[in-house]
């Protein structure tokens, strides 16, 4: 158990829909990362939060959101679902800002399949 | 815009043989430069780490090589054995400030027995 927990592990959904992902980061940890990977693809960075705030973006599409709550914990919504969005779903967190002590822990991820 | 290339797509040694991954990176203000190991269906797992300041770092059967110069760096894998069987992943620290890491497009490593 890496200490990052994800919510629901696996997630089957119809087109057009909206859903919600959660995580949960180590305790003591502050940053929050999402990643997205397609099959067989590599892990695309999508959004980062640091104690509340937005700190970075990536390819994230609009009509993905996320938000950090006050507990630290972070939501990732999808809406519009297309099939192109299935894909796994992981979260990070790091003990800081810079994660360059010591890196991030991953969650176990979401598995998303959009149908 | 930022990026991080990583070869080989595939590689399979056999088991013994060592094993070796280069990325190359673009963004010069990188300065942390982490490899993920994926099993099939996991979680990445951070299993070595080197800073700009460090050319080379060596755990036990894997060491990384950083060249600043060049923007390259590479994993090294000695006396592979099957459990080393899986996708491979650098990344590269992102834009100062941001924090986030560029990951490379991953390497599957098949060891065989």
């Amino acid at each position: 158990d890496s200490g990052v927990t994800q919510t629901p592990k696996h997630l089957i959904t119809a087109t057009g829909q909206r859903v919600t992902l959660r995580c949960s980061p180590r305790s003591g940890d502050l940053s929050v990362y999402w990643y997205q990977q397609s099959l067989d693809q590599g892990l695309q960075f999508l959004i980062q939060y640091y104690n509340g705030e937005e700190r970075a973006k990536g390819n994230i599409l609009e009509r993905f959101s996320a938000q950090q709550f006050p507990d630290l914990h972070s939501e990732l919504n999808l809406s519009s679902l297309e099939l192109g969005d299935s894909a796994l779903y992981f979260c990070a967190s790091s003990v800081e800002s810079a994660p360059t002590n010591y890196g991030y822990t991953f969650g176990s991820g979401t598995r998303l399949t959009v149908v | 815009g930022e990026n991080v290339e990583q070869h080989p797509s595939t590689l399979s040694v056999q088991e013994g043989d060592s094993a070796v991954i280069k990325c190359t990176y673009s963004d010069s203000a990188s300065n942390y430069f982490p490899w993920y190991k994926q099993e099939l269906g996991k979680r990445p797992q951070l299993i070595i780490d080197i800073r700009s300041n460090v050319g080379e770092k060596k755990d036990q059967r894997i060491a990384v090589t950083l060249n600043k110069t060049a923007k390259h760096f590479s994993l090294h894998i000695t006396e592979t054995q099957p459990e080393d069987s899986a996708v491979y992943f650098c990344a590269a620290s992102g834009t100062s400030g941001t924090y986030k890491y560029i990951f490379g497009t991953g390497t599957r490593l098949k060891v065989l027995a």
